[in-house]
């Protein structure tokens, strides 16, 4: 059975850092694409950004919003993906979820909250 | 960033079909867009249904369907359940980077 589990979330300052991270299991997590999606409170899904496998050479994108601020990464020793997230702003607050979301995948972790007030 | 589309609300009967849509501020949606659908109910995370237009998940319910109409990403909901209330999201992938329609509320009435 797949799971994504989340962690890493909490309250946080505006300014200050903060990262997340992601643990996989039941699946071949080396072999895939792998997603972080954010959801502030009430409203919808906001795609953050995605790191590529190996074979892709683990190329990253990032949404314009998260852009020079955010870093994914990866550890395909620890099946573990992780979003460090800088310069934070209030309007970071959401639910952050990992997925694995390429293809015929379509995996989604709980989620973590991150809330950024000061 | 391009701009993701959808109808902000829908309704449908028990026992009906509904589609919801996706558009694109880029122009026509295509199967190069590799649109997604997710179902998302309150407090839940995103449970993934259809990808790569109208490819289903062993755990996608029969009813529904994805396609390609008009210029647009559609799902079909034929023979709605009241569990199938709930948030609908497309998603596009634009040459990598990937964006979010701001999601469908449906409510089954």
């Amino acid at each position: 059975e797949v799971h994504l589990v989340e962690s890493g979330g909490g309250l946080v300052q505006p300014g200050r850092s903060l990262r997340l991270s992601c643990a996989a299991s039941g699946f071949t997590f080396s072999d895939h694409f792998m997603d972080w999606v954010r959801q502030a409170p009430g409203k919808g899904l906001e795609w953050v950004g995605r790191t590529g496998n190996k074979a892709y050479s683990y190329i990253t994108q990032y949404a314009t919003s998260v852009k020079g601020r955010f870093t994914i990464s990866r550890d395909d020793s620890k099946n573990s993906l992780y979003l460090q997230m800088n310069s934070l702003k209030t309007e970071d607050t959401a639910v952050y979820y990992c997925a694995c979301i390429r293809g015929n995948t379509g995996y989604w972790g709980q989620g973590t909250l991150v809330t950024v007030s000061s | 960033q391009a701009v993701v589309t959808q109808e902000p609300s829908l309704t449908v009967s028990p026992g009906g079909t509904v589609t919801l849509t996706c558009g694109s501020s880029t122009g026509a949606v295509t199967s190069g867009h590799f649109p997604y659908w997710f179902q998302q109910k309150p407090g839940q995370a995103p449970r993934t249904l259809i990808f790569d237009t109208g490819n289903k998940h062993s755990w996608t319910p029969a009813r529904f369907s994805g396609s390609l109409l008009g210029g647009k990403a559609a799902l079909t909901l034929s023979g709605a359940q009241p569990d199938d209330e709930a948030d609908y999201y497309c998603l596009l992938s634009y040459s990598g980077p990937r964006v979010f329609g701001g999601g469908t509320k449906l409510t089954v009435l």
